[in-house]
């Protein structure tokens, strides 16, 4: 079973702090994602990678950086973060893309609040 | 553009109860069609996928979705629920990206 964990579970920081979540899967997957879960929006993609060195835009970038550091970690930067992002954010993996995979693995979220 | 709605954000039923997710995506191709499950404090889980053949396609712990083309819909059903059931379930759709609806809070009465 593909695993796929996220730190921290929970994170508060303050307006125009610096904020890394952190993204490890376990299976060699070859795409990685970030997303944004809102109330009334669903899940949205922010960035998506599909191997160690690769980053790929979202639908809601703005504000967000990412890098894949090797097949098994992902990170999500906010370099001055907003109240704006607060959210549920969370990481996942796939071995093909998108609607072409099997499913994608999730892992259990960041609760991130920026205040 | 493609979207997915889930015109009901939240449903209760009572255990034991049928229940009916409602699901509709915006897509002028048959795209892959998909539920998640989000139990608390967890990630979401795929309950079953749908691209083609038969309209009605089983998924895990006897839940089930059908395919309508002409209603553009992928409605999730349960002959039965239990309270377990409790969750928020996603519809998600896609031809290349997989596009998510906005959920919808299930809560099981007992």
């Amino acid at each position: 079973e593909a695993a796929v964990t996220q730190s921290p579970r929970n994170k508060v920081t303050v307006t125009g702090g610096n904020v890394t979540l952190s993204c490890r899967q376990t299976n060699s997957h070859n795409y990685m994602y970030w997303y944004r879960q809102d109330t009334g929006h669903g899940l949205r993609l922010i960035h998506y990678s599909y191997g160690a060195g690769n980053l790929q835009i979202g639908d809601v970038p703005d504000g967000y950086k990412a890098t894949r550091t090797t097949q098994e970690d992902f990170f999500l930067l906010l370099e001055l973060a907003s109240p704006s992002q607060t959210s549920l954010y969370f990481c996942a993996s796939s071995e093909e893309w998108g609607a072409f995979a099997e499913t994608l693995y999730f892992g259990s979220g960041t609760r991130l609040t920026v205040l | 553009a493609q979207s997915v709605t889930q015109p009901d954000a939240r449903v209760t039923v009572s255990e034991g109860a049928s229940l009916q997710l409602r699901c509709k995506y915006s897509y002028s191709a048959t795209p892959y069609l998909f539920w998640y499950v989000q139990y608390p404090r967890q990630g979401l889980q795929m309950l079953l996928k749908y691209y083609s053949g038969d309209p009605v396609v089983q998924g895990v712990n006897g839940f089930e979705a059908e395919f309508s083309k002409s209603d553009s819909s992928f409605h999730l059903r349960k002959a039965s629920v239990h309270w377990s059931d409790s969750a928020v379930y996603f519809c998600a759709s896609g031809s290349w990206q997989l596009i998510f609806g906005s959920g919808t809070q299930l809560t099981v009465m007992p």
